[in-house]
């Protein structure tokens, strides 16, 4: 069974841009989660999605917004770069109940210039 | 603010020693509980998985688990030095928060 795959695996933006990210979860997998981690706030929660609803949301800005589409793929779209933007950012997919292990894909590393 | 804490490290062992990784978290409601191991510049791995309160083992590992204190441990017998990476205690609240908390994760050294 194929895993998660994120595309692409390396962006290199400048600020004011907007960049979109895709994942591809686990075949039979109804949630696809997002997180940004960097080294100084380690993996922080940006949302979840399950079924084309998005089921929570993290502390992030407005210019952080996600969808996800009725094959379960999803992509997150971040709009008017800035330099603190400059992240891995990992997808994971699971089944979507609390129990469910999530499973990561390897992630898109983010630079903005 | 839900809170997921672990020691950041480094904590160094010696091979074959037993490692001990320490996690708390401060949401009480909490039902789930994981173990992730990141190598550098990969994505974290599933190592164990955590529900109830006690030991759960799986070949090396061991974790455990105590509710009424609000503390999740990862033990590490027989350490390699293929083990050494950060290793990311998650919590999950469950209910209708449907998102995984992370620590910041502990580094763990394995000198041969």
């Amino acid at each position: 069974k194929a895993g998660v795959t994120q595309t692409p695996r390396y962006l290199i933006k400048t600020r004011g841009q907007q960049v979109t990210l895709s994942c591809s979860p686990i075949s039979g997998h109804r949630s696809v989660s997002w997180y940004q981690q960097t080294p100084g706030q380690g993996l922080q929660f940006l949302f979840e999605y399950f079924s084309e609803t998005q089921r929570n949301k993290g502390n992030f800005p407005g210019r952080f917004s996600g969808r996800q589409f009725s094959n379960s793929r999803s992509e997150m779209n971040v709009s008017t770069l800035e330099l603190g933007d400059s992240a891995l950012y990992l997808c994971a997919s699971s089944l979507g109940g609390a129990r469910n292990i999530q499973y990561f894909g390897a992630g898109t590393r983010l630079s903005v210039l | 603010q839900k809170e997921v804490e672990q020691n950041s490290g480094p904590l160094s062992v010696p091979e074959g020693a037993i490692a001990s990784l320490n996690c708390t978290y401060s949401d009480r409601g909490s039902q789930s509980f994981f173990w992730y191991r990141q190598y550098s510049g990969k994505s974290p791995e599933l190592i164990m998985s955590i529900y109830s309160n006690g030991d759960k083992e799986d070949g090396r590992f061991t974790a455990q688990l105590n509710k009424a204190s609000q503390y999740v441990s990862l033990l590490i017998r027989d350490s390699q030095p293929s083990d050494s990476a950060t290793y990311l205690c998650a919590v999950h609240s469950g209910g209708s928060n449907y998102k995984l908390t992370f620590g910041k994760g502990t580094l763990l050294t394995v000198n041969p």
